[in-house]
């Protein structure tokens, strides 16, 4: 069975070192989402991509993360400097297209602490 | 602005009762709503859906949820909840075809043996 892949499942790092995070879609789905769910709440769309263009980035802290998805496949999201509010799960998502109809598979998460 | 709002953090149930999981929304129109069951450790699998049509809606596992729109309330339910139930659940919402979803802060269920 398809499954969206994510790597590293957990990242330790220190606050204003710089972290990448990575995202391999279920294979033709043209809608990629990364989430930031922090412990105890729900996810939150941090930036949506349809093929390699985004269509929504409004919650993306912009000033220290970055999103690609340079051929419309993978994703990389980037993360420097980090600070200490950024541990949270780190989850991608992928779906056929942006329509509702179409559901969101998701990944496994990264799981990332900040030292 | 959409909100989700699901008033139970934490329900604990025994194994073979009935289960509730209350979501109310915000928002004006019709919505999309969604529920989505979290294991420990995983992402989120999607359990059910609702657009429009028949307001009680079947899912996987066998979970159904009933939109109750003079109520708000898009609320799940299992007749027989079976330990490997436990997990976290969330309600969304999307109010457009190509809206983002907006989560709930999610319930986690326990199950008693």
């Amino acid at each position: 069975e398809a499954e969206v892949a994510q790597s590293p499942r957990y990242k330790i790092t220190e606050k204003s070192q710089a972290v990448a995070f990575w995202c391999d879609p279920i294979s033709g789905h043209a809608t990629l989402y990364w989430y930031r769910q922090i412990l105890g709440q729900g996810p939150e769309l941090l930036v949506q991509f349809q093929d390699e263009s985004v269509v929504d980035d409004s919650q993306l802290p912009k000033d220290r993360f970055s999103a690609e998805r340079l051929k419309g496949v993978d994703s990389t999201l980037k993360i420097q400097p980090a600070e200490l509010g950024d541990s949270a799960m780190y989850l991608c998502a992928s779906s056929l297209d942006s329509g509702s109809y179409n559901e969101q598979f998701f990944g496994p998460g990264t799981r990332l602490t900040v030292l | 602005a959409q909100s989700v709002t699901q008033p139970d953090i934490h329900i604990t149930v025994s194994e073979g009762a009935s289960l509730e999981l209350r979501c109310n929304y915000s928002y004006g129109a019709t919505p999309y709503l969604f529920w989505y069951v979290q294991s420990p450790g995983q992402g989120l699998q999607l359990l059910l859906k609702y657009f429009s049509g028949d307001t009680l809606v079947q899912g996987i596992k066998g979970f159904e949820a009933e939109f109750k729109r003079s109520q708000s309330s898009f609320n799940l339910r299992k007749p027989s909840v079976h330990w490997s139930d436990a997990a976290e659940y969330f309600c969304a919402v999307k109010n457009t075809n190509a809206g983002k979803s907006t989560f709930g802060d999610g319930t986690t269920l326990t199950v008693k043996p």
